[in-house]
Formats: structure tokens, sequence, C-alpha cells
């Protein structure tokens, strides 16, 4: 059974809409993070999270913003979408378990911005 | 901040041929070091760690060691199959900064044909 689960697996946005992207996981971590996978820069992290209410800024936050509102569910908010953000993003847990230092991916979520 | 470099972009191989894939680092920390890979359609899982330098990390008939003195750690498999092909990623991690943070070097994608 699925621990991190993502939804949509794919979205097509026009530039300027308003799109969310979420993920649920079942694993009891604290910790969540948004990345993005693209060709030649393997994934960069966006946004993470402590815990309920925590939303810190990653390495490429620009653009988008994060919500944490549980335990389990850990959204990335692209307010104004634009090409640039086509991308697959990735949400994953990670817990106290070795120091952090595993962490569980979802599936993916391939967004194109038209 | 950390760095990792991945320079093969792409790896060709026949079944039971040798893998070598060799990634560089840079880090203020004591790093762990890690081999995540990626099958298509889902995303990273890791495949091994090494938080030793020098010391061996294995699973599933890969193995994985890293150089301090060179700032280097290596994957390897004696004998490779079509099963394998994915892309492998070296990760640097967790990092002082953020809690849990891993630092992905760009994926090497193994193609193995029967």
């Amino acid at each position: 059974e699925a621990a991190v689960t993502q939804s949509p697996r794919n979205k097509v946005a026009v530039t300027g809409g308003k799109v969310t992207l979420s993920c649920n996981q079942t694993n009891n971590h604290n910790n969540m993070y948004w990345y993005r996978q693209d060709t030649g820069h393997g994934l960069r992290l966006i946004h993470y999270s402590y815990g309920a209410g925590s939303t810190e800024k990653g390495d490429i936050p620009d653009g988008y913003k994060a919500s944490r509102p549980s335990q389990e569910n850990f959204s990335l908010i692209l307010e104004l979408a634009t090409p640039s953000q086509t991308s697959v993003y990735f949400c994953a847990s990670g817990g106290r378990d070795n120091n952090y230092a595993e962490q569980f991916f979802g599936p993916g979520t391939r967004l194109t911005v038209l | 901040g950390d760095s990792v470099t991945q320079m093969q972009g792409q790896v060709t191989l026949s079944e039971d041929d040798f893998l070598f894939i060799n990634c560089t680092y840079s880090t203020t920390w004591y790093p762990t070091l890690f081999w995540y890979v990626q099958y298509p359609g889902e995303g990273p899982q890791l495949l091994l760690k090494v938080t030793t330098a020098n010391n061996k990390g294995i699973s599933r008939g890969f193995e994985a060691t890293y150089d301090k003195r060179t700032t280097s750690f290596h994957l390897q498999k004696a004998s490779v199959q079509e099963s394998d092909s994915a892309v492998y990623y070296c990760v640097l991690g967790p990092g002082t900064q953020v809690v849990g943070q891993l630092t992905f070097g760009s994926g090497t994608r193994l193609q193995v044909y029967a």
C-alpha cells in the first residue's frame, strides 16, 4: 500500500492560472518535502515542512507557496503559473529514523503550463 | 553550499556487463552518501547508503563506497540485468541547514540490453 500519494498525476494549466498539487503520507513522518525534477538538474528542493502548520523555503522557492494543514497533507501552490514551471513534481516524507536521512517519495505529478 | 557532480548522463550496457558510476561531492559537513534509483513512472527510492568513508554499502547486488580524500563516491555492480535499467542518483545528505535535506546529482540513466 502506497505510503506517499500525489494528486493529480497529470495536470495541464494555462499561464497565469492557479495550480494546487496535493500530497498525502501515511508514514506518520514529521518532515515533508516538495521537489521538482528537470533534465540535467536532478531533483531540487522547493519547500519543506517540519510538521503541521510549518512551511520553509528550500533552494528554489520563487513562484511557489506551500501549505501543511495536517501531519498527513502537504500542498504546493502556484498562484500564477508560468511555462517555466512545467516540470515533474515530487513529494517526499522523512522521519526520525536514520536521522531523517531516508526520504520516501510519491509517484510524481507531471505539470504542463501552456 | 553542498553540491554533487554526476558526470555520466547515460550509460549503455549489455546484460552481465560490469557497472561503474562515479560522483564527486562538496560539503563542509561529515557526509552521509546515498544512491537512489528511479524506475520509469515512479519516484526515487533509496538503493543504499554509506555513512563512513571506505566502508561499503551493499544492496541488491550493488556496492557503494566513498573516498574522503578525493571526495568521490561510486556505485558498482558486477553483472547488470535488464531489470536494472533505471536512473541512478548520487545524493548527499542530510544537510546541516535543513533537517533531512538531500542534495541530488543530475542522475545517470542506465540502459541494459538483453
